[in-house]
């Protein structure tokens, strides 16, 4: 059974670089027809998609958070990871990692894990 | 402002159907994307209920079904049970290729 797992700080100061690491178990990253992606979820609020990695190392960000985006695959260690820069307490929110198939939903989903924007 | 538009909240007694709706625009949902639906009960990740605007994932009751039209999709569920409360999202791409989302509706099960 796949699982996915977030790590990475629950505190992050305002202009500060965000960093997260989804570890993926019961299957391979670099799998076809694969992507991985990262959803948030502010405190009370919907879901945001962030961005995500197709197996080939395509990469599809939202346009609003283009900018200060980066997600990437090591495949060494069967994780994928994102990095966010320049956040502020707008960026606080519960981070999901997730996969999908091609022409499906995401299926697949870790916990999450909560991130504070904070001094 | 969510790119998909749905409304916050629906209810509906036991036993009834209830519906709930995504509206979307010629860029996403109009421009032939599918539309997957996603269940979210508190304190947990979203689980994905309805993929390619109608199909239900292993294990989903067929209570819960999906429809798309035009630049609109919906989701239905017939015989509401108290555990069917929750929040659910409807979600689609748009022609950057980008995931959107709905603002998402919470349906009370009275």
């Amino acid at each position: 059974q796949l699982q996915l797992q977030e790590s990475g700080p629950g505190l992050v100061k305002p202009s500060e670089t965000l960093s997260l690491t989804c570890t993926v178990s019961g299957g391979s990253i670099s799998s076809s027809s694969y992507y991985w992606g990262w959803i948030r979820q502010p405190p009370g609020k919907g879901l945001e998609w962030i961005g995500s990695i197709y197996y080939s190392g395509s990469t599809y960000y939202n346009p609003s958070l283009k900018s200060r985006v980066t997600i990437s695959v090591d495949t060494s260690k069967n994780q994928f990871s994102l990095k966010l820069s320049s956040v502020t307490a707008a960026d606080t929110a519960v981070y999901y990692c997730a996969r999908r198939r091609t022409s499906s939903g995401w299926n697949y989903w870790g916990q999450g894990t909560l991130v504070t924007v904070s001094s | 402002q969510s790119v998909l538009t749905q409304p916050p909240s629906v209810s509906g007694a036991p036993g009834q159907r209830v519906t709930i709706s995504c509206t979307g625009s010629s860029s996403n949902i109009g421009a032939g994307y599918d539309v997957h639906w996603y269940q979210q009960l508190p304190g947990t990740a979203p689980k994905l209920l309805i993929y390619g605007n109608s199909n239900r994932p292993s294990g989903v009751p067929d209570r819960f079904s999906g429809s798309k039209s035009g630049t609109s999709a919906s989701l239905a569920i017939s015989g509401l049970q108290a555990e069917d409360e929750a929040d659910y999202y409807c979600q689609s791409y748009d022609s950057s290729l980008s995931g959107v989302f709905g603002g998402g509706t919470k349906l009370t099960v009275l």
